[in-house]
């Protein structure tokens, strides 16, 4: 079964305005993690939630998570050129020994200056 | 701050070559991890590695992949015979712990092409 599926694939906003991003998954997690990616480059780790969890803030960054919906999202306030990039969730599998994380698709995210 | 590093940043190889991918995990973290990401598509997990040995890995981690840590720094990935779908971008993690409370951290990868 898929994990971490975000929505939208693309977005394009406008210097300035929110973005905010979608990620759904299907099975039960530990915590959920997004990750922003450079066109080519490596994963940068924005912020992990909790399961336990239902908000958390930094900086510009807020994410929610809400376990009854298994959803999760990423809102980017007042958004700045360097922000555009792509954006995934990943989940973590529930399993023995070392965690494993199960990402999506992404999201590609474009702030027009 | 510490963070992961990988070398090398490109390999070009032929098909059937060995390749190792190297990777040098933050010095206090217990967990590493390979993943990879063919061009366009997800990030997807091959193995985990704990106390010296494999503590999981995915269906894509045949044969042909190993992992090793070879002294007390590196953690390598092995590719004994590549093959064209093995062109992909190859990202080492690491992680203090694991459960609710641990990220794990990504070095920038290795883009690997397979000729």
């Amino acid at each position: 079964s898929q994990q971490g599926e975000e929505d939208p694939q693309a977005l394009s906003i406008q210097e300035g305005e929110n973005a905010t991003m979608n990620c759904s998954y299907k099975t039960s997690i530990n915590n959920l993690q997004w990750y922003r990616q450079n066109s080519g480059r490596g994963l940068v780790h924005l912020i992990l939630i909790r399961s336990n969890e239902r908000e958390k803030h930094s900086g510009r960054l807020r994410v929610t998570l809400d376990t009854s919906k298994k959803s999760s999202s990423l809102l980017i306030t007042a958004s700045r050129a360097a922000d555009t990039a792509s954006y995934f969730c990943a989940t973590d599998a529930i399993i023995q020994g070392a965690q494993k994380l199960v990402f999506g698709q992404g999201t590609r995210l474009t702030i027009n200056p | 701050e510490p963070e992961v590093t990988q070398t090398p940043s490109h390999q070009v190889t032929q098909m059937g070559q060995e390749v190792i991918l190297r990777c040098v995990p933050i010095s206090n973290h217990l967990y590493f991890y390979w993943y990879r990401q063919i061009l366009g598509q997800k990030v997807e997990f091959l193995v985990s590695f704990y106390n010296n040995e494999i503590s999981e890995k995915s269906e894509i981690f045949d044969d042909q992949f190993s992992v090793e840590r070879p002294d007390g720094s590196n953690f390598t990935l092995k590719i004994r015979s590549t093959k064209l779908e093995d062109s992909a971008m190859y990202f080492c993690a690491s992680s203090r712990e694991t459960g609710n409370r641990e990220t794990q951290y990504f070095g920038p990868g290795t883009r690997l092409l397979v000729l």
